[in-house]
């Protein structure tokens, strides 16, 4: 199974900083990498797929690269409306796989 | 509009067999490429793909789970299915099923979600 080693586990970030979230692939996956962002009691919101493309609707504070095996999602000009857990996941292979989440506290 | 909505028992005892149902609209799952997944998360934890189904009859599901999984489909209502049989305390879960979509192969609308309890 692929492996997806998501950091950190939580982060505390305040207003209008800019922070980044990663996801490491145990093995190649290509640009097979989505993000999605989920508040509580809801259920997940896609919002990066192919590794680098932004969801319609989803604002361009939100970006997603790739270098080699490692996948991250920046966030810049954080708002209040960006608190919550981000997920990668990788539709590569089966199975498909999960990171472990990332729970992002706005101060 | 893309919308799906789960159902499900509520909770169930140990050993009994869960049955699960994603009522969708705004797309078919008859349409090539189209395709349903079931995702589960335990309350506080993370996201576990549990199967797929495609718009061709294809399956796939997770191994972890071995052979207590059935997903299955019935495109005349717009339905997905998935079954877990011999459930314990560790199905404990909110289930999801979501779109997979066809020119991507990723999820990108998700139900509400529906929470299963297994308890004695």
């Amino acid at each position: 199974d692929i492996q997806m080693t998501q950091s950190p586990s939580s982060m505390s970030a305040s207003l209008g900083d800019t922070v980044t979230i990663n996801c490491l692939a145990s093995q190649d996956i290509g640009n097979y990498l989505s993000w999605y962002q989920q508040k509580p009691g809801k259920s997940p919101k896609l919002m990066i797929y192919g590794a680098t493309n932004l969801e319609d609707g989803v604002p361009s504070r939100f970006s997603g690269s790739r270098s080699g095996s490692d996948y991250s999602l920046t966030i810049n000009s954080l708002g209040y409306d960006d608190e919550g857990i981000y997920h990668c996941h990788q539709y590569y292979e089966y199975p498909l796989t999960f990171g472990s989440g990332t729970k992002l506290e706005i101060k | 509009q893309v919308t799906l909505k789960e159902s499900g028992p509520g909770i169930l005892q140990p050993s009994q067999t869960l049955s699960l149902t994603c009522t969708f609209s705004g797309f078919s799952l008859s349409t090539y490429g189209m395709g349903v997944g079931w995702i589960r998360q335990p309350s506080g934890k993370g996201l576990e793909w549990l199967a797929n189904i495609w718009w061709d009859d294809d399956k796939y599901y997770n191994p972890s789970l071995k052979n207590r999984l059935t997903i299955s489909k019935d495109t005349s209502n717009n339905q997905a299915f998935l079954k877990i049989t011999n459930v314990d305390t560790a199905d404990t879960a909110t289930y999801y099923c979501a779109r997979i979509d066809n020119s991507g192969y990723y999820f990108d609308y998700w139900g509400q979600g529906v929470m299963v309890t297994v308890s004695s």
